[in-house]
């Protein structure tokens, strides 16, 4: 069964500094998704990055960009110059094919400090 | 992405009593899904909603508990019956043409007394 491992529950860090949130899968397969999803305070998940497993390259959308290890199954997010807005719960999820849904790790709770 | 609404935002609920939770969305997707959020957790899957459907639950979830009705491609809800104060969580609706890419709606927090 697939799983996904978020092993920092609680991060910090200060305005325009840059952080990194770990996450690790354990899957057999070979084709499939990892997401960074953000829920601030509002509840609302807001999809952050996605990442395919077959592209080589990492995603990167804007301040956020992944560190994708195929081989080592790692998918870490990294946010450069932390804004306050930043301040959130941080989910990592993956999604194949076969299972057809996705699933969530435990969530990073990240605080951004002026 | 599609803009997703729920109804209620948040409710204080009776032991035994059920609440129905409305999720609708602004254009027509497939999929509709259904997820817990226990307090300070993760997220799981209930079950995913398609239009013309039963509803297909995950293990651990069943229809006389979560009754889900899906009558169109905008629209679905989800009833939480004969409530214990376990079920209080944040419920959120996610929608998608396809599961790997899943907008959410911004949840339901019930609380159970």
């Amino acid at each position: 069964a697939q799983t996904v491992t978020q092993s920092q529950p609680e991060m910090s860090v200060q305005e325009a500094e840059t952080v990194t949130l770990s996450c690790t899968y354990d899957t057999s397969e070979n084709n499939y998704y990892l997401f960074w999803y953000k829920q601030p305070p509002s509840r609302q998940m807001i999809l952050v990055i996605r990442q395919e497993a077959y592209k080589q390259q990492n995603a990167t959308e804007n301040r956020f960009s992944v560190n994708f290890q195929k081989a080592a199954k790692s998918f870490s997010l990294k946010i450069s110059d932390s804004q306050l807005g930043d301040t959130a719960m941080y989910f990592c999820a993956f999604y194949n094919y076969n299972t057809d849904k996705l699933i969530f790790g435990t969530g990073t709770r990240l605080q951004v400090f002026p | 992405s599609a803009v997703i609404s729920q109804k209620p935002s948040r409710d204080i609920c009776q032991r035994g009593t059920s609440l129905t939770i409305q999720c609708q969305v602004d254009s027509q997707v497939t999929m509709m899904f259904w997820y817990r959020q226990q307090p300070g957790q993760s997220l799981t899957l209930i079950a995913t909603a398609n239009q013309g459907s039963e509803a297909t639950y995950e293990s651990g979830f069943v229809i006389d508990k979560f009754p889900i009705s899906r009558p169109n491609l905008t629209f679905s809800t989800l009833t939480v019956s004969n409530m214990s104060p376990e079920d209080s969580s944040i419920y959120l609706c996610s929608v998608g043409d396809r599961a790997d890419t899943q907008y959410f709606g911004p949840g339901t927090r019930l609380t159970v007394l």
